[in-house]
């Protein structure tokens, strides 16, 4: 069936370091690709998307390509900050439902 | 964008009763859902809230354990019934403007413990 695998945390990095989330990704046909971010006591907000092979998607100096061979879509950003530290969930839509992987915890030290 | 409020915040429960959790949005949705995160795990589907109608289930979810309303475009309920220390978790409200891939927004949930 249609799934996420998405790198475990907890991730700890220190500020302006550079940081990658993997996301890979199992679904028949042609999924949606989509990074939520969930800052402490928030729901869930839409990062960025992706919604065909090879889109790039960006936002916040985050960025995701989706990645048909390799059925990936890993996240990165090339300078964190203190104010990125959350929880990341890689998703995606294949037309009926969203499917999210488990989630990665980002804390980011001064 | 659509902006989602969710009453309780959080609540904590005794074995045995049942809790019902609010979700409120502030503009009409195509799709209203109810999901459950359980700590370290993934976002799982307990429903899709249809308006007029019953609510469609996913496997391993039934009506009797955690019945949902949907009144309007804008409104939707989710009852926690006759709960045991399992059903600790938090509840996420979340809805869809329409039915392809579009932004689906999120509650801040409802986080439940059940002693």
């Amino acid at each position: 069936g249609d799934s996420v695998t998405q790198m475990e945390g907890p991730v700890t990095l220190s500020e302006e370091a550079f940081l990658t989330i993997n996301c890979t990704y199992t679904a028949t046909g042609y999924p949606s690709l989509f990074w939520y971010v969930q800052y402490p006591g928030e729901g869930l907000q839409l990062l960025l998307k992706a919604t065909k092979a090879d889109d790039k998607g960006s936002n916040k100096g985050f960025e995701a390509t989706y990645r048909k061979e390799t059925t990936s879509f890993h996240l990165e950003k090339g300078s964190v900050q203190v104010s990125d530290s959350a929880v990341y969930f890689c998703a995606l839509f294949t037309g009926n439902q969203f499917y999210f992987g488990t989630g990665t915890s980002l804390t980011v030290i001064p | 964008s659509a902006v989602i409020s969710q009453k309780p915040s959080r609540d904590i429960c005794q074995r045995g009763t049942s809790l019902t959790i609010q979700c409120q949005v502030d503009s009409q949705v195509t799709m209203m859902f109810w999901y459950r995160q359980q700590p370290g795990q993934s976002l799982t589907l307990i429903a899709t809230a249809n308006q007029g109608s019953e609510a469609t289930y996913e496997s391993g979810f039934v009506i009797d354990k955690f019945p949902i309303s949907r009144p309007n475009l804008t409104f939707s309920t989710l009852t926690v019934s006759n709960m045991s220390p399992e059903d600790s978790s938090i509840y996420l409200c979340s809805a869809k403007r329409g039915s392809g891939a579009y932004e689906q927004y999120f509650g801040p949930g409802t986080r439940l413990t059940v002693t």
